[in-house]
């Protein structure tokens, strides 16, 4: 799986939008991407995954550049409860057997 | 649905014990793994199963044995605990679709 590149710490003000950066330049063709998250010491969270198009669920935005070389993950509208460490992560499809690469990803800490 | 269920949630071992840690899920999934998390790391693979009566090794696989009977059941079982051992272990299963991991809330093992 292709390695991904995360920044390890950003603020972000509460109810202002989060936007947390991966770069993924050795994306293969077949790979998505994935978002996961983790709060204090709990199971990681799915939030969302894409492959070339933007993605919306009711957690969050993904947006894919067109060259699939960088994503972006949005939270419209942070609050407290999504301060957590976000990883950002490219393998192929589903229940490939592939292990999840998580790297050290991004803690994001939300402010009053 | 419980989701994935882990047990013990706390474990204390001296070097050189064996035990194991148990895994459980209800969503019928046909994907199973165990990951360990060190502190300020990102979570590594085990062993992981993409069905009932196959395993295969993970990145970490050294000084730890699964077995996959059932569907619903994958533990984790350390014969002869050292402390490098000691981490926080988390299951996860993931269905067909989607490429979503479901984890449980980790398991928190301590050698001494």
């Amino acid at each position: 799986d292709a390695k991904t590149t995360q920044p390890p710490s950003m603020d972000c003000a509460e109810g202002r939008a989060a936007n947390l950066p991966c770069n993924h330049s050795t994306i293969s063709g077949n790979e998505y991407v994935y978002w996961y998250r983790q709060i204090h010491s709990q199971g990681p969270q799915y939030i969302i995954h894409g492959l070339k198009n933007n993605e919306t669920n009711e957690m969050a935005s993904l947006i894919i550049t067109e060259d699939r070389k960088s994503s972006t993950l949005i939270l419209p509208h942070a609050t407290l409860r999504d301060t957590a460490v976000y990883y950002c992560i490219v393998r192929v499809g589903s229940n490939s057997g592939y292990a999840l690469n998580f790297g050290k990803g991004t803690s994001l800490l939300v402010t009053p | 649905n419980a989701g994935v269920t882990q047990t013990p949630k706390f474990q204390v071992l001296k070097t050189g014990q064996s035990m194991t840690l148990q895994c459980a899920q209800d969503m019928n999934h046909e994907y199973m793994s165990w990951y360990r998390q060190d502190p300020g790391m990102g979570l590594r693979l085990i062993h992981y199963s993409v069905g009932a009566g196959i395993t295969d090794q993970g990145e970490v696989p050294n000084g730890y044995n699964v077995s996959r009977s059932t569907t619903e059941d994958f533990p984790l079982r350390l014969l002869s605990a050292a402390p490098s051992q000691t981490s926080v272990y988390f299951c996860a299963s993931e269905g067909t679709s989607a490429g979503e991991l479901f984890f449980g809330e980790g398991s928190r093992l301590t050698v001494l």
